[in-house]
């Protein structure tokens, strides 16, 4: 059962550009939704993440939007630049149940100078 | 800033052989964590570890793998007999608290299963 659905898988855009990646859940009971950010040979490293009583989270470049209704979340990167590419993966907790992180597929994004 | 530190980088073995993944987390957490990435996929939960004990695990850490925190720095994941479908990343984590709070990753160590 997937539980977590990530698109798109791979994304190239200018620097400037907004790139947007989209990840849907199928569980309502989750309450946390992080975003990671992967550079070759690093671990993931926490972005920017939202809980489910807000719909938008803005820090910095990085902005999350959250559809509750709609069971999706979105990270927008604005103004990107080629620092920004990496992998990027949504994830989501559901706290009751425990700590464990169920990641997206992920998407590799590539900024173009 | 504090980081969570993985030894090996790289680990090659024989199958069968077994393993011991070690990484220290940070510090003052308290929640440890290990998730494995195999090449191109996503990042999947292993088991998680609070108070001395597993507080979670997956399908995926069945009896040949095993946890332990030796002392009060190191937490240490085991695999009794590695298979080929063994390799990969495997990344540890700590967390301050659970549930909803930031997990901050180590950079993994790689193992390749010949």
């Amino acid at each position: 059962q997937q539980q977590v659905k990530q698109s798109p898988q791979s994304l190239i855009v200018q620097k400037g550009g907004i790139p947007i990646i989209n990840c849907a859940y199928e569980n309502t009971a989750f309450d946390y939704f992080p975003w990671y950010q992967q550079f070759p040979g690093k671990g993931p490293a926490l972005l920017i993440a939202i809980r489910p009583d807000v719909s938008e989270k803005k820090e910095g470049r990085f902005t999350i939007s959250f559809n509750k209704s709609a069971k999706q979340f979105s990270l927008h990167i604005m103004d990107s630049q080629p620092g920004d590419s990496a992998t990027y993966f949504c994830a989501v907790i559901q706290e009751t149940s425990g700590s464990r992180l169920t990641f997206g597929e992920g998407t590799q994004l590539t900024v173009n100078p | 800033e504090p980081e969570v530190t993985q030894t090996p980088s790289h680990q090659v073995t024989q199958m069968g052989q077994e393993v011991i993944l070690r990484c220290v987390p940070i510090s003052n957490h308290l929640y440890f964590y290990w998730y494995r990435q195999i090449l191109g996929q996503k990042v999947e939960f292993l088991v998680s570890f609070y108070n001395n004990e597993i507080s979670e695990k997956s399908e995926i850490f069945d009896d040949q793998f095993s946890v332990e925190r030796p002392d009060g720095s190191n937490f240490t994941l085991k695999i009794r007999s590695t298979k080929l479908e063994d390799s990969a990343m495997y990344f540890c984590a700590s967390g301050q608290t659970g549930g909803n709070q930031p997990q901050h990753f180590g950079d993994g160590t790689r193992l390749s299963i010949l």
